[in-house]
């Protein structure tokens, strides 16, 4: 069946300008992730969903970072006035209910300029 | 808080030599353990798991042992073919208000030359 989607595969865009990542998760899949790869370093938490909830923001990086989900379907990741150092490749990953197996998307890379 | 501790690559066999990539953690509650691959061009994928102490995960040839006492999650493989070329992730999951969050390490880049 289907996995993971995200798109755009790749961004190239200006400082200070906003961008939209978006999630397709595995129809039926509850629970959603998104996480940050940064060049030649681990994954980082941003944010998960239960449904459309999102129980713990903690994770994003700063004020300018925002994610929703509708539809217990589809999220989109939301960076504005974005900044060179927000460069990274973006993973969503979804899983049938919170504590079962995580999927991962082929991730969106994000490059500042 | 939770981390994962890898070591640092590139690691680089030949062919059929035995692989070890260290990995150990620091947890607050009872994580389950997980090693992930990233194949060239390719997405995230679960490599194998583990959810409590002592059990072993396996797969494609390579195994971790969760290891409680010494908090570690040690991946192994007898012998390595040019295809297992990748980067290796070690993560660790515990419940909490982030759902069943990983935490990963810093990723292993294997090479393996024939």
């Amino acid at each position: 069946g289907a996995g993971v989607s995200q798109s755009p595969s790749n961004k190239v865009t200006e400082k200070g300008k906003d961008v939209e990542l978006r999630c397709d998760p595995i129809s039926g899949h509850t629970a959603l992730y998104w996480y940050r790869q940064r060049l030649g370093q681990g994954l980082e938490f941003l944010i998960y969903f239960q449904g459309n909830s999102a129980p713990d923001k903690s994770g994003l990086p700063s004020d300018r970072f925002s994610a929703e989900r509708t539809g217990e379907s589809v999220s989109t990741l939301t960076i504005q006035r974005t900044q060179q150092e927000d460069s990274a490749v973006y993973l969503c990953a979804s899983s049938l209910e919170p504590s079962y197996e995580q999927y991962f998307g082929p991730g969106t890379r994000l490059t500042v300029t | 808080g939770n981390s994962v501790t890898q070591m640092e690559g590139p690691v680089t066999l030949s062919e059929e030599a035995f692989l070890t990539i260290n990995c150990t953690y620091t947890a607050t509650g009872y994580p389950s353990l997980f090693w992930y691959v990233q194949y060239p061009g390719e997405g995230l994928q679960l490599l194998l798991k583990a959810t409590k102490a002592d059990d072993k995960g396996s797969n494609k040839g390579f195994e971790a042992t969760y290891r409680k006492e010494t908090t570690s999650f040690h991946l192994e493989k007898g012998s390595v073919q040019v295809s297992d070329s990748a980067v290796y992730f070690c993560a660790l999951s515990d419940w909490n208000n982030a759902g069943n969050m990983l935490t990963f390490g810093g990723g292993t880049r294997l090479m393996v030359k024939p």
